[in-house]
């Protein structure tokens, strides 16, 4: 069974402060994908980025940075000197399989001028 | 346009009517996908389709729920006799490769009362 778990719902910030959204899987599954995915308010998921199991490597994109730590089942997420613009809802995914997402519930995130 | 288009965005149904609800995914991608999203929830899996051929669909909740993509490209979500259950937002998915790095439509809104 595939569990993404994200325990935090709300997190509201004042711009160019830094958010770190936590996301814990569950799977049994020795390969497997992991996700996230932004929904602003237009409803639109936005691809994120893309990361597999093999591959625990940190990544660094623009303001946006991910701490992907196998042994401890997590997949975090990192909005440094966050605007206005990053308000959304935020979603962790997990696949086995690379096309069929398990997301977790969401954090939204409020950041406020 | 460019992206993943869906009609109608918004629909109403009265209990125990059929509606279908379509997607036209981008130009190109072999992959679609439809996942469902109830309020204040993250999107869950329905079906997938490559091409024309339906290569899964464990996540259909009942034999009410129908997709078919008949000619690999533009797809339909039919669900028969609606119940209020049915309620949330449709979301359609494409990619180039299969992968899970989705393009999202901007999903259709069920209600049904």
């Amino acid at each position: 069974a595939q569990k993404v778990t994200q325990a935090q719902t709300e997190i509201s910030v004042v711009e160019k402060e830094d958010v770190t959204l936590d996301c814990v899987y569950e799977t049994r599954d020795t390969t497997y994908y992991l996700f996230w995915y932004k929904q602003p308010p237009s409803g639109e998921l936005v691809f994120l980025i893309r990361r597999n199991s093999f591959d625990e490597q940190n990544e660094i994109s623009g303001r946006y940075s991910w701490n992907f730590q196998k042994s401890t089942s997590s997949f975090n997420f990192t909005i440094t000197a966050s605007q206005v613009v990053d308000s959304a809802v935020y979603f962790c995914a997990l696949s086995p399989n690379d096309y069929k997402l398990s997301f977790g519930a969401g954090t939204t995130v409020t950041v406020r001028a | 346009g460019a992206g993943v288009s869906q009609s109608p965005r918004y629909k109403v149904a009265k209990r125990g009517q059929d509606v279908a609800l379509r997607c036209d995914p981008i130009s190109g991608h072999v992959s679609l996908f439809w996942y469902q999203q109830a309020l204040g929830q993250g999107p869950e899996f329905l079906t997938y389709f490559q091409n024309e051929a339906q290569l899964d669909k464990s996540g259909l909740p009942s034999d009410r729920f129908f997709a078919e993509r008949p000619e690999g490209s533009v797809s339909t979500l039919k669900i028969q006799r609606t119940q209020q259950e049915d309620s949330a937002v449709y979301l359609c998915a494409s990619s180039f490769d299969g992968s899970g790095e989705l393009f999202f439509g901007e999903g259709s809104r069920l209600t049904v009362l």
